[in-house]
């Protein structure tokens, strides 16, 4: 069974402060990522997907990048805000473009305004 | 609005029946998901269809069953041999293709959480 690892399991920070957080995976036969949040009382929402070692993708003040070589990515949030408080999923996929994905437990933000 | 619509959103069970949790989605998605839900854990993959009339089991199958008669449509039948019912439960659907680019990113819908008395 893979092991996706997502830290820290919970942050709580002011609003204006920015933050990150880090997705870790098996590198083997890896495919590619991908980031959803998941806001209280809704579905999660993809972010980002990435598959390239060095990918970056931007949305507005949410950033990602991803190194495949050693099996991690990191997710910035710049000047948080309260409606950025949501749990974070990362998921990595293997073997192709029809691989599953195997979900992290995820972190769960909160922005205090 | 396209989207993947859930049923019921909440269920009480009693030991011993079965139920069914309807999975519906209109974005012409081949592929649908359901995945489990447990306080601590990660989404954990169920069973998944990539085509009509045709599905896998996921990571932890057992105790479920589903059916894909069509394409818009993929129940969840939580049995009775199924030992740990009690969690919440989200469908899931993705175009599939050969380009990275947007092909299995997952919209999800809004869940459905199952209780056994």
């Amino acid at each position: 069974i893979l092991n996706v690892e997502q830290s820290p399991q919970s942050l709580h920070v002011q609003e204006g402060d920015s933050t990150n957080f880090t997705c870790s995976f098996p590198s083997s036969n890896f495919y590619a990522l991908h980031w959803y949040r998941w806001e209280t009382a809704k579905s999660p929402e993809a972010l980002f997907v990435m598959t390239l070692n060095g990918d970056e993708k931007k949305k507005g003040r949410i950033s990602a990048t991803l190194n495949t070589k050693e099996g991690y990515s990191y997710l910035y949030i710049k000047g948080s805000q309260p409606e950025d408080s949501a749990t974070y999923l990362c998921a990595p996929s293997y073997g192709g473009s029809q691989g599953n994905l195997i979900f992290g437990k995820g972190t769960k933000l909160s922005v205090k305004p | 609005d396209g989207g993947i619509t859930q049923s019921p959103k909440y269920l009480f069970r009693k030991e011993g029946q079965n139920v069914t949790l309807s999975c519906e989605q209109n974005l012409n998605h081949d592929a649908m998901y359901w995945y489990r839900q447990d306080p601590g854990q990660g989404l954990r993959l169920i069973y998944y269809s990539q085509i009509v009339n045709d599905f896998q089991k996921g990571d932890i199958a057992e105790g479920y069953s589903v059916s894909r008669e069509k394409k818009e449509s993929f129940p969840l039948t939580v049995t009775s041999a199924q030992k740990n019912p009690t969690a919440f439960y989200l469908c899931a659907s993705s175009s599939l293709g050969t380009s990275i680019s947007g092909a299995n990113v997952l919209t999800f819908g809004a869940g459905s959480r199952l209780t056994v008395l």
